[in-house]
């Protein structure tokens, strides 16, 4: 166990649909990273966010949109979902900016059908 | 942002047999992290190298860090089943926020 949480582990739905991912951050962790995995891709980063704040942003599509909570969970809503988007989505995190490395979550795997 | 180039993509070897992978940069690098992701499993932290020329190690692997900080190295010395995976190397992004990861390179090991 890793310390960082992530709900939940599979998900399966049909295009179209909207899907909501979630995190939970190392105990103490401010900054709370998204990566998608893909096959093709490798790990792509999406966004992080920092004690609330968004800090940064990748290749995160506009259907996509996040947010970190006062309590520091943090969630990834996956909106008009296409096949494409099938992939595995990582959350991370770090006590600050990660200089001494991220721990991962063990992902959600989604498939779009 | 910047993009580190991993070699090989994927490497096939026989268990004892060394292995090394590499992380290029056509720009010079603040530092440089490596993670280890098993089949099925999530990426772990290895290890951050952050001084030009820097030589680390862990026990059966080493990791090296170019003089001119744009390229790092991973080897790992006779390679066990337990190595099986996709080692990756990260990058601070230009923001400096966030890692991003080269394609990995995907090990394997038959006994």
């Amino acid at each position: 166990d890793s310390g960082v949480t992530q709900t939940p582990k599979h998900l399966i739905t049909a295009t179209g649909q909207r899907v909501t991912l979630r995190c939970s951050p190392r105990s103490g962790d401010l900054s709370v990273y998204w990566y998608q995995q893909s096959l093709d891709q490798g790990l792509q980063f999406l966004i992080q966010y920092y004690n609330g704040e968004e800090r940064a942003k990748g290749n995160i599509l506009e259907r996509f949109s996040a947010q970190q909570f006062p309590d520091l969970h943090s969630e990834l809503n996956l909106s008009s979902l296409e096949l494409g988007d099938s992939a595995l989505y990582f959350c991370a995190s770090s006590p600050g900016q990660g200089w001494n490395g991220y721990t991962f979550g063990s992902g959600t795997r989604l498939t779009v059908v | 942002g910047q993009q580190v180039m991993q070699i090989p993509q994927y490497q096939h070897v026989q268990e004892g047999e060394d292995f090394t992978t590499y992380c290029n940069s056509s720009t010079t690098l603040s530092n440089i992290q490596w993670y280890k992701q098993r089949p099925g499993g999530h990426p772990v932290f290895l290890i951050q190298l952050v001084k030009s020329g820097e030589v680390k190690k862990q026990k059966r692997l080493t990791f090296q860090f170019g003089e001119a900080k744009k390229n790092s190295s991973l080897h790992i010395t006779a390679t066990q089943t337990t190595d099986v995976g996709t080692y990756f190397c990260a990058e601070y992004s230009n923001s400096g926020y966030a890692l991003n990861f080269g394609k990995g390179t995907s090990l394997l090991v038959t006994p």
